[in-house]
């Protein structure tokens, strides 16, 4: 079975400040990794995703994040963030075989501070 | 293309009552899943259809239930509410299992 940690809870951070999110899964096979973010009262947007190919994928709101195979990691890293980069974000994880749901991490509230 | 509805948005119910949610997944998608959030236990999975089969399931009792409808439509129902219920129910629906998942708004279930 997958899981996934998301190692802090809240992340306070200055605006214009960079930021990075941990996330780590432990898996036996093969993986797809996601990062869905969520604004208050509202449901999970999808932020990006990791497939295959390129291990460092990015979004289209400047956030990106690299897939570490070795360390079984998918770190979240943002270079300069915005007051409208306050949500929570959460890993996911799922075996690229399908036909597993998506295993959520416990979520990271990134809190920016102008 | 329109996005994932959920219906009611919010819900206030009694103790011992039951309760019905409802999905319409985006058109197309047939795996619809449904996940229970809560401050003290983050994204809990409930159980995922595929084609009006459960094809998962995850630890909760059994007065949690779901269905899928020829139309992919999804309903849960959580008989004998509890207190501890309470929670935002979140829907997704995704072509196929596993693969991206697209979110509803859900619906936020007061037990009172």
């Amino acid at each position: 079975a997958q899981s996934v940690t998301q190692l802090d809870s809240q992340v306070p951070v200055f605006e214009e400040a960079p930021v990075e999110l941990r996330c780590n899964y432990s898996s036996s096979v093969s993986v797809y990794l996601f990062w869905y973010v969520q604004y208050p009262n509202q449901g999970l947007q999808l932020l990006l995703k990791y497939l295959s190919g390129s291990t460092l994928v990015e979004s289209i709101n400047g956030f990106e994040a690299e897939f570490n195979k070795s360390q079984t990691s998918f770190h979240l890293r943002k270079p300069s963030v915005h007051i409208s980069d306050t949500a929570e974000y959460f890993c996911a994880v799922t075996r690229n075989s399908g036909n597993t749901p998506l295993v959520f991490g416990k979520g990271t509230r990134l809190s920016v501070i102008a | 293309k329109a996005g994932v509805t959920q219906t009611p948005r919010y819900l206030i119910k009694t103790r011992g009552q039951q309760v019905t949610l409802s999905c319409s997944p985006i058109s197309g998608h047939r795996s619809v899943s449904w996940y229970q959030q809560t401050p003290g236990q983050g994204l809990q999975f409930l159980f995922e259809y595929f084609s009006e089969t459960q094809r998962n399931k995850g630890n909760f009792p059994g007065r949690f239930s779901g269905r899928q409808f020829s139309n992919s439509r999804s309903e849960m129902n959580v008989s004998t509410l509890e207190l501890g219920d309470s929670a935002l129910y979140l829907c997704a629906s995704s072509r196929d299992v596993g693969a991206e998942a697209f979110f509803g708004q859900g619906t936020r279930l007061t037990v009172v």
